[in-house]
């Protein structure tokens, strides 16, 4: 099935420092969800971007919608460690209730 | 309480043995889905429901097993023939103009 190229894989930070990853796709996607992952648990929707070049915080967390449809990023500023988890993209291809196409996440590491 | 439950949190399953594991939500949403979960790896798609009594497979349906009788639920079998099931199985339920919520997991070990 078709997946999302998401970047990098994994990121080892010092507190405060500010995070950016991304998804990109050959596909147009008319959604892009951003989703976290505690150890042991589901992902929780952190945003949701329905329009390109939305531009949409949460917190300290931006997430953009690029212009073209076919990729996303994701930025974290002054990083804490309760932001530790796995960070997952997720696009969606219509309005329908189709499934979501995931990347593959990233694995974010705060050192105190 | 809205929200998406699954059942149970760990489950252990023998070789050669079938599995149900349970996944109802009260959110009213239409469309349910499964996912498996391995270690360092994506999501990835199992079976999902649109509506009541219809479902498709997704990426690797094989040595799985849906139904989808009720509307709040989603149970999902792993059969004998699933030669690699230890993973961490994740449900997930959406309606039209809403995205995709999830539930908190069960993992599976095989004994």
């Amino acid at each position: 099935g078709q997946q999302l190229n998401q970047s990098p894989q994994s990121m080892f930070i010092q507190e405060g420092e500010d995070v950016s990853m991304n998804c990109t796709s050959s596909s147009i996607f008319n959604t892009w969800l951003w989703y976290k992952q505690d150890p042991g648990e589901g992902p929780v929707l952190l945003i949701a971007l329905y329009k390109a070049g939305e531009l949409t915080s949460n917190g300290r967390l931006t997430a953009q919608f690029g212009i073209t449809r076919k990729d996303s990023f994701l930025n974290i500023s002054a990083s804490i460690p309760s932001d530790v988890g796995i960070y997952f993209c997720a696009g969606k291809l219509n309005s329908g209730n189709t499934p979501l196409v995931f990347g593959k996440g990233t694995r974010l590491s705060v050192i105190a | 309480d809205g929200g998406i439950t699954q059942s149970p949190k760990y489950l252990f399953r023998k070789e050669g043995q079938n599995v149900t594991l349970s996944c109802e939500q009260n959110l009213n949403h239409d469309a349910m889905y499964w996912y498996r979960q391995d270690p360092g790896q994506g999501l990835r798609l199992i079976y999902y429901s649109q509506i009541v009594n219809d479902f498709q497979k997704g990426d690797i349906a094989e040595g799985y097993s849906v139904s989808r009788e009720k509307k709040e639920s989603f149970p999902l079998t792993v059969t004998s023939a699933q030669k690699n099931p230890t993973a961490f199985y994740l449900c997930a339920s959406s309606t039209l103009g809403s995205t995709q919520y999830f539930g908190p997991g069960t993992r599976l070990l095989v004994l």
